[in-house]
């Protein structure tokens, strides 16, 4: 299986301040027939199943603001949040779905310093 | 609107089975693959389980194989998972979820756009 895995596992942020997460996979999720990363962001709030954020590394879902941004490729990702907001305080989680055998991150808990 | 609807979760004693089910509404349900993931109390997402869009092809994460079965009804447009020989480890809040259909090629390889609710399962004597 790849062994998906982020830093940092908490990160305190100020509000307005940039937040970013990595991601590290334990081998390449890019495909070479069509040059994507098949790597996903997602958000978790409390109480809250988990929410699409960005997949192909760095493709924006629908209506998610653009603060948020995608990046990396082949076994290096990163979550960028340019500016903070209250609402952003969650749990984030990256994923491949290169292999049939889909897995998570361990997730990174974020928060407002 | 897109839904999924997850349900059957109890509490149920190790060793014993339990079959979950999935609802869904609100899209073409045979032309996408789906997906069980759980969460246990506190901690992370665990893909659990993935199923072709005609049911043909079915994956499992190692740690269930042999003990639970996905299958779906695309008549019902339902999506179930029979898991037995439960463990205490299996405990968790169980989520169904719908592949995006953006796989660009590379057939199958889908994130995942819509999750239910989830429901909850508690394996304890």
């Amino acid at each position: 299986d790849i062994v998906m895995t982020q830093s940092p596992d908490s990160l305190a942020v100020s509000l307005g301040e940039r937040a970013t997460i990595n991601c590290k996979s334990s081998q390449s999720v890019l495909y070479s027939s069509n040059n994507k990363n098949y790597l996903a962001w997602y958000q978790q709030k409390p109480g809250q199943p988990p929410k699409l954020l960005i997949y192909w590394a760095s493709t924006r879902e629908f209506g998610v603001p653009d603060r948020f941004s995608g990046s990396g490729s082949g076994t290096d990702f990163t979550l960028t949040i340019s500016s903070l907001q209250a609402e952003d305080v969650a749990v984030y989680y990256c994923q491949q779905y290169y292999s049939d055998s889909r897995t998570f991150g361990q997730g990174t808990k974020l928060e407002i310093k | 609107e897109v839904q999924l609807v997850e349900s059957g979760g109890v509490v149920v004693q190790p060793g014993g089975s339990l079959r979950l089910s999935c609802a869904t509404s609100g899209f073409t349900f045979y032309d996408f693959a789906m997906h069980w993931v759980r969460q246990a109390p506190g901690k992370g997402l665990e893909w659990v389980s993935r199923i072709s869009w005609n049911g043909v092809n079915t994956y499992y994460a190692d740690s269930v194989k042999g003990r639970f079965t996905i299958s779906r009804d695309n008549s019902k447009n339902s999506l179930y998972l029979q898991m037995n020989s439960l463990r205490a480890e299996d405990t968790a809040l169980y989520y169904c979820a719908k592949d995006d259909g953006r796989s660009a090629g590379f057939h199958g390889h889908d994130a995942f756009d819509v999750w239910g609710q989830g429901t909850t399962v508690t394996v304890s004597s």
